[in-house]
């Protein structure tokens, strides 16, 4: 398997822009995550999803964001506008155990710019 | 305020040096703690721990929980040039909310050669 798939790696938007990242889970893994890590917070859980359906978003920092699993292998996190305090690495993880405290596969992230 | 901190939030060894990262909660209604290792991209689980005093170990690394004192170790021996990395604790409280997940802000080891 080729693990949690990210895309794009990068991206770099001015402010009041529509940004989606995408994430494509690893097969067969009923949990997915999304994390934003920056310098000023550290790592924060903002939503996840169970079986496609979203669990908890207390996490999403505002209105903002917006997250959706249509299907088991692709999710979206979406920021629309998008400000530059967004700015940050957003992650996404998957697991195949119950519960948010168990071992996750980590994307490689997407680095967002908002200018 | 629930809270997770790390100490020292940086380090620096030599190659062969045994090091200790500590890692202190203050979480009401604690469930877990994990420990992950992020090198220049996405974190990699290390550890899970639940119970007090039960040592949880992989190679040269290992962790122990004091739940007791409300704190972790996570000790490294023999540390190699590849242990460089930012060490991340993180405690779960009881509750499914994506807020029952506290990360604290890391230790940032360096080992030289």
């Amino acid at each position: 398997d080729a693990g949690v798939i990210q895309s794009p790696r990068h991206e770099v938007t001015e402010m009041g822009q529509e940004v989606t990242l995408r994430c494509k889970p690893i097969s067969g893994h009923d949990y997915l995550f999304w994390y934003r890590q920056t310098m000023m917070r550290g790592l924060e859980l903002l939503i996840y999803f169970n079986n496609n359906v979203p669990i908890d978003d207390s996490g999403m920092p505002e209105d903002r964001f917006s997250a959706k699993m249509p299907n088991a292998s692709f999710s979206t996190l979406k920021i629309q506008p998008s400000e530059p305090r967004d700015s940050a690495v957003y992650f996404c993880a998957s697991s195949f155990v119950s519960g948010f405290d168990n071992e996750q596969f980590f994307g490689p992230g997407t680095r967002l710019t908002v200018l | 305020e629930d809270k997770v901190v790390q100490s020292p939030l940086s380090l620096v060894v030599h190659e062969g040096d045994t090091v200790t990262l500590n890692c202190s909660y203050e979480v009401t209604n604690f469930r877990s703690l994990l420990w992950y290792k992020q090198e220049k991209k996405a974190p990699t689980f290390l550890f899970m721990l639940t119970s007090s005093g039960i040592e949880k170990k992989s190679g040269r690394l290992s962790s122990i929980l004091d739940k007791k004192e409300l704190f972790s170790i996570l000790n490294i021996t023999a540390t190699q040039t590849g242990d460089s990395a930012v060490y991340l604790c993180a405690v779960s409280q009881d509750g499914a909310g994506a807020n029952n997940l506290f990360f604290g802000t890391g230790t940032r080891l360096t080992v030289i050669p």
